[in-house]
């Protein structure tokens, strides 16, 4: 089966620019997870999706990231405006479901930022 | 919130040998512990997991130990091969939803 898959897979931004990745999940899994992995850590969730709704962005940095996952399919991730401290691998995972026995996440090749 | 904790944060051993690499979670409401493996530049994939109602699960020459009590959970590499190079995360679930709390990684390095 097709992995996730996303792009950009390299950007390149000086700060206070914009920019939008993009993920497209395995197809018919629900649930839909943005990493931001910093060089040297481990992922750290920024947001869940549940098909097309909010399970949890409390992570978030909600003053500059966004994002959405419009028909419970394909997500967009944004920042706006970019910071120094925002250069990190942007991974997307997905999983069948979020319940028990159907939480396995795949993950995509992510996206590598670097802000100049 | 969930706290994962992972030693060593490198490990070198010789061809052969066995690797052994730990992690503690803070949420004893915890339930599904899986372990990624991620090689430079390539995205993180899964090489085993165990729930919190099994103690240990083996596949081939990996097996993971669960100790609820403890709040620890071990991965063990059996006679290791330079292919296995590469960072590990563990990562624990909290009871509370499908929030994934990753370890901070152990570099692995396998010596000829």
């Amino acid at each position: 089966e097709a992995g996730v898959a996303q792009s950009p897979r390299y950007k390149i931004i000086e700060k206070r620019q914009s920019v939008a990745f993009w993920c497209n999940p395995i197809s018919g899994h629900a649930t839909l997870y943005w990493y931001q992995q910093i060089l040297g850590q481990g992922p750290k969730l920024l947001i869940q999706f549940q098909n097309n709704g909010v399970v949890d962005d409390s992570q978030l940095p909600k003053d500059r990231f966004s994002a959405e996952r419009l028909k419970g399919v394909d997500s967009t991730l944004k920042i706006q405006p970019a910071k120094l401290e925002d250069s990190a691998v942007y991974l997307c995972a997905s999983s069948l479901e979020g319940v028990s026995y159907q939480e396995t996440q795949y993950f995509g090749p992510g996206t590598r930022l670097l802000v100049l | 919130g969930e706290n994962v904790e992972q030693h060593p944060s490198t490990l070198s051993v010789q061809e052969g040998d066995s690797a052994v690499i730990k992690c503690t979670y803070s949420d004893s409401a915890s339930n599904y512990f899986p372990w990624y493996k991620q090689e430079l530049g390539k995205r993180p994939q899964l090489i085993i997991d165990i729930r919190s109602n099994v103690g240990e699960k083996k596949d081939q020459r990996i097996a993971v130990t669960l100790n609820k009590t403890a709040k620890h959970f071990s991965l063990h590499i059996t006679e290791t091969q330079p292919e296995d190079s590469a960072v590990y995360f563990c990562a624990a679930k909290g009871g509370g939803g499908n929030k994934l709390t990753f370890g901070t990684g152990t570099q692995l390095k396998v010596e000829l």
